[in-house]
């Protein structure tokens, strides 16, 4: 069967513009997770969702970063104001329920000039 | 919070055995990942454990010790695919109900060199 998809694989912005970083889990999957990781460094948590709620926000670096999940699949990232330290690979990942395996998917590499 | 510790990097040799530890601390602890990932690529699962003792699956093997939260994955019969970077992780549960959240540490770089 399909994996997590993300789209775009690769996204080239000026700081400064807004981007949509769009994810889509497995079918069936109820919890979805944003990652982000830095050229060498470790995963960042960013947020989580069970179905359609977050109830983890810690993670979103600050209020220029937002995520929405519709219909219990699709995921969107939204960075606002883009600034060179956002660049960075965006990972997506979901889980059957919250507490198993995670699959991830292949990630959207960013880049903020 | 949560801590996660694991050395930066490590190099063995090629059909040698490995260790990689990680130590955290961490309240509503619900389980310990294990993570491979290669250069440029995102990570896959390796192993979970949630009871404490050794988890064998072929030429990897983990282990847990709750009370000591402390975990090591054991790579045997090393081959040169095996360098990578190995992710530790903690799942635990906020107070919250349905709360859950998996954090990561900063990862160990394997190298099998010949």
């Amino acid at each position: 069967g399909a994996g997590v998809s993300q789209s775009p694989s690769n996204k080239v912005t000026e700081k400064g513009k807004d981007v949509e970083l769009r994810c889509d889990p497995i079918s069936g999957h109820t919890a979805l997770y944003w990652y982000r990781q830095s050229l060498g460094q470790g995963l960042e948590f960013l947020i989580y969702f069970q179905g359609n709620s977050a109830p983890d926000k810690s993670g979103l670096p600050s209020d220029r970063f937002s995520a929405e999940r519709t219909g219990g699949s699709v995921s969107t990232l939204t960075i606002q104001r883009t600034q060179q330290e956002d660049s960075a690979v965006y990972l997506c990942a979901s889980s059957p329920q919250g507490l198993e395996e995670l699959f991830f998917g292949p990630g959207t590499r960013l880049t903020v000039l | 919070g949560q801590n996660i510790d694991q050395p930066t990097e490590m190099t063995a040799t090629e059909g040698a055995i490995v260790q990689i530890n990680c130590t955290y601390q961490t309240s509503g602890f619900n389980g310990l990942f294990w993570y491979q990932q290669h250069a440029g690529e995102a990570p896959t699962f390796l192993s979970y454990n949630v009871l404490d003792g050794l988890e064998e699956k072929g030429r990897f093997s983990s282990f847990l010790s709750r009370s000591k939260g402390y975990s090591y994955l054991l790579l045997k019969e090393l081959q040169m695919k095996d360098s990578a970077s190995y992710l530790c992780a903690v799942s635990f549960t906020y107070s919250g109900a349905g709360s859950y959240q998996l954090t990561f540490g900063k990862g160990t770089k394997l190298s099998v060199i010949p």
